[in-house]
């Protein structure tokens, strides 16, 4: 099983601030990584597939980057919107697993 | 728009069984690969399960093999899953996700039902 492991689990941060989450898989995954947001008591969301394809919608402030067994999510210029837990999630090997989360705060 | 419903969830004793179904909208279901996930309270995103567009091809985690069985009624656009033998383990909000067309991400996710195994 591939483990994904995020970094930080939880960030406080400001507005306006820039924000980079990073997930490590235990092995090589290419590119099939991708990343969720899910805000309190709603269904995550697509923000990013494939490491660096950024999702139909998604404000373009959302970026990822990676391969292999690093990768990135940058926010830019953060907004109040943006409280949420941020989850990564690969599809290279089964059984798919997802990052523990990493949930950011805004001051 | 995509949509995907979701219903079924419930309070069950531990030991009991539940079916929950997800109707799908908006896209051809018979062409998209389709995904169980849960979440324990207060926890991260577990993958369950998936089925492709035939119904043909199907995966389990661990966790599902063996008491949990995915299916698909395409004239009804709807998937589904027979959950048995359930423990409080098994306590969780469960989402259906739809794969990207031809790829593997979740692009589309349901509004989540709470299973919730107790005495």
């Amino acid at each position: 099983e591939v483990v994904l492991t995020q970094s930080p689990d939880f960030q406080s941060v400001t507005p306006k601030e820039k924000v980079t989450i990073t997930c490590r898989a235990s092995q090589n995954i290419g590119t099939t990584l991708h990343w969720y947001q899910q805000k309190p008591d709603q269904s995550p969301k697509l923000l990013i597939k494939y490491a660096s394809q950024s999702f139909s919608g998604v404000p373009s402030r959302f970026s990822g980057s990676g391969s292999g067994t690093d990768f990135t999510l940058t926010i830019n210029s953060l907004e109040a919107d943006d409280a949420a837990t941020y989850y990564c999630h690969q599809s290279s090997t089964l059984p798919y697993t997802f990052g523990q989360g990493t949930k950011l705060e805004i001051k | 728009e995509v949509q995907l419903v979701q219903s079924g969830g419930d309070l069950v004793q531990p030991g009991g069984s539940l079916r929950l179904s997800c109707v799908a909208s908006g896209f051809t279901f018979s062409s998209y690969r389709m995904n169980w996930v849960r979440q324990a309270p207060g926890r991260g995103l577990e993958w369950l399960s998936y089925i492709d567009g035939s119904g043909y091809y199907i995966s389990y985690a661990d966790s599902a093999e063996g008491r949990f069985t995915i299916s698909r009624d395409n004239a009804k656009s709807s998937l589904y899953l027979q959950m048995n033998s359930l423990t409080a383990e098994d306590t969780a909000v469960y989402y259906c996700a739809r794969d990207g067309f031809g790829e593997s991400d979740f692009d589309n996710w349901g509004q989540g039902t709470l299973v919730t195994v107790s005495p």
